[in-house]
């Protein structure tokens, strides 16, 4: 079975400053790997995702992340953050070829500060 | 714009009575899904539609039942809510099977469901 770890329950980030949010999986086998972001009271948006080619991966928003296969790594950065950006991140995984659930992490909660 | 849509954006329910939350898509895709989230956790799937194919999961409280009676709506019914199934319910679709091309869900804005 698969499964994603999200290491940092909350972050606390100064505006204009970077950020990287982290994410790991476990898996067996290939996988497809998604960010997705939850802003207060709606539901999620996909940031990017990961399918295959290009290690690194960019989304909306001016995020990025990339895919650290040795690592078993999908971090999620962005060079500039700005209050807007205040929101849950959840990471997330699925088995390729597989008729399985997607599995979400716990999600990373982003403080931006003034 | 094509989305998804989920009435009403809040519920008040009393303990024990029956209450349905609706939810309808104009992307056409042929999967759905029902996520119970509670705050500050990850959404947890109760089940999810392929087309008219119905999948529980096996942890799902039998008090959660789904309806889908074409492509475009699934409706979540909670026979006798109780307290702990306060929570943001989100509906969401995919145009196939998440693991077999790597298709993203869409997800709609929730329900707050609130229990007195």
């Amino acid at each position: 079975a698969q499964s994603v770890t999200q290491l940092d329950s909350q972050v606390p980030v100064f505006e204009e400053a970077p950020v990287e949010l982290r994410c790991n999986y476990s898996s067996s086998v290939s996988v497809y790997l998604f960010w997705y972001v939850q802003y207060p009271n709606q539901g999620l948006q996909l940031l990017l995702k990961y399918l295959s080619g290009s290690t690194l991966v960019k989304g909306i928003n001016g995020f990025e992340a990339e895919f650290n296969k040795s690592q078993t790594s999908f971090h999620l950065r962005k060079p500039s953050v700005h209050i807007s950006d205040t929101a849950e991140y959840f990471c997330a995984v699925i088995r390729m070829n597989r008729d399985d659930k997607i599995i979400f992490g716990k999600g990373t909660r982003l403080h931006i500060l003034p | 714009d094509a989305m998804v849509i989920q009435n009403p954006r809040y519920q008040v329910t009393q303990f024990g009575k029956p209450v349905t939350l609706s939810c309808s898509q104009t992307l056409n895709h042929n999967v759905m899904y029902w996520y119970q989230q509670k705050s500050s956790q990850a959404p947890k799937l109760l089940f999810h539609y392929y087309d008219k194919d119905f999948n529980n999961e096996a942890d799902t409280p039998d008090n959660f039942q789904s309806r889908r009676p074409n492509t475009s709506f699934c409706f979540l019914d909670i026979r006798s809510p109780g307290l702990g199934d306060a929570a943001m319910y989100l509906c969401a679709t995919s145009r196939d099977r998440l693991g077999h091309s790597g298709y993203e869900q869409y997800f709609g804005p929730g329900t707050r469901l609130t229990v007195t």
